[in-house]
């Protein structure tokens, strides 16, 4: 969707390396999440944020950390990345008011050799 | 914690057929959201419903809230192949939780 966008959107890297998946919007949305979306597991939470410097994990958050540090950019970071961590990430976007709705990046799609 | 069960995991039909996906929560849920991922694509919003007992349509599509606020479905009516995709209902918590959580979705394939 315009106003949202993802990179990159595919890498492939190897297990105790450290990786960033960046989300950015021009939309000025509050909040902002990371999904990862596995087979036979659908979407899972793994942070979000509530505003700049104001971060709150999900359902799976363990190895992941993140930053806001402006409105615009929302930070996933994997410290050391496992092969566990291989999947489709999704970050999400919605207004502090009006319509209670998140709207999708592309995705970006990480592979933990 | 919150969970959120969606049946069946696959739905294959022919084109023509109808198709039903449910939803249940373990909590009362403040609202329920509809997502549908069309394959190698991302969630798109399909219709929020808010008020126990409620029932939307879009065209084909009708969308039910439980009257307990605990559950929900999605009905569509004589499918066709631009129907075929993985649709999610996603939950957010009563009492002002931020956390929207997912069902692991429904992928419905349509056969011609």
């Amino acid at each position: 969707d315009a106003g949202i966008t993802q990179s990159p959107r595919h890498k492939v890297t190897e297990t105790g390396t450290p990786v960033t998946l960046r989300c950015h919007q021009t939309e000025n949305h509050r909040y902002m999440y990371w999904y990862r979306q596995d087979p036979g597991h659908g979407l899972r939470l793994i942070h979000y944020s509530y505003g700049v410097k104001d971060t709150d994990k999900g359902e799976v958050s363990d190895g992941y950390s993140v930053s806001r540090s402006k409105t615009e950019d929302f930070l996933l970071t994997l410290e050391s990345a496992t092969s566990s961590q291989t999947s489709v990430y999704f970050c999400a976007i919605r207004p502090s008011s009006g319509a209670n709705v998140l709207t999708f990046g592309a995705g970006s799609r990480l592979t933990v050799l | 914690g919150q969970q959120v069960m969606q049946i069946p995991q696959y739905q294959h039909v022919q084109e023509g057929e109808d198709f039903t996906t449910y939803c249940n929560s373990s909590t009362t849920l403040s609202n329920i959201q509809w997502y549908k991922q069309r394959p190698g694509g991302h969630p798109v919003f399909l219709i929020q419903l808010v008020k126990s007992g409620e029932v939307k349509k879009q065209k084909r599509l009708t969308f039910q809230f439980g009257e307990a606020k605990k559950n929900s479905s999605l009905h569509i009516t004589a499918t066709q192949t631009t129907d075929v995709g993985t649709y999610f209902c996603a939950g957010r918590e009563a009492g002002g939780s931020e956390k929207l959580v997912f069902g692991k979705g429904t992928k419905l394939t349509v056969n011609p």
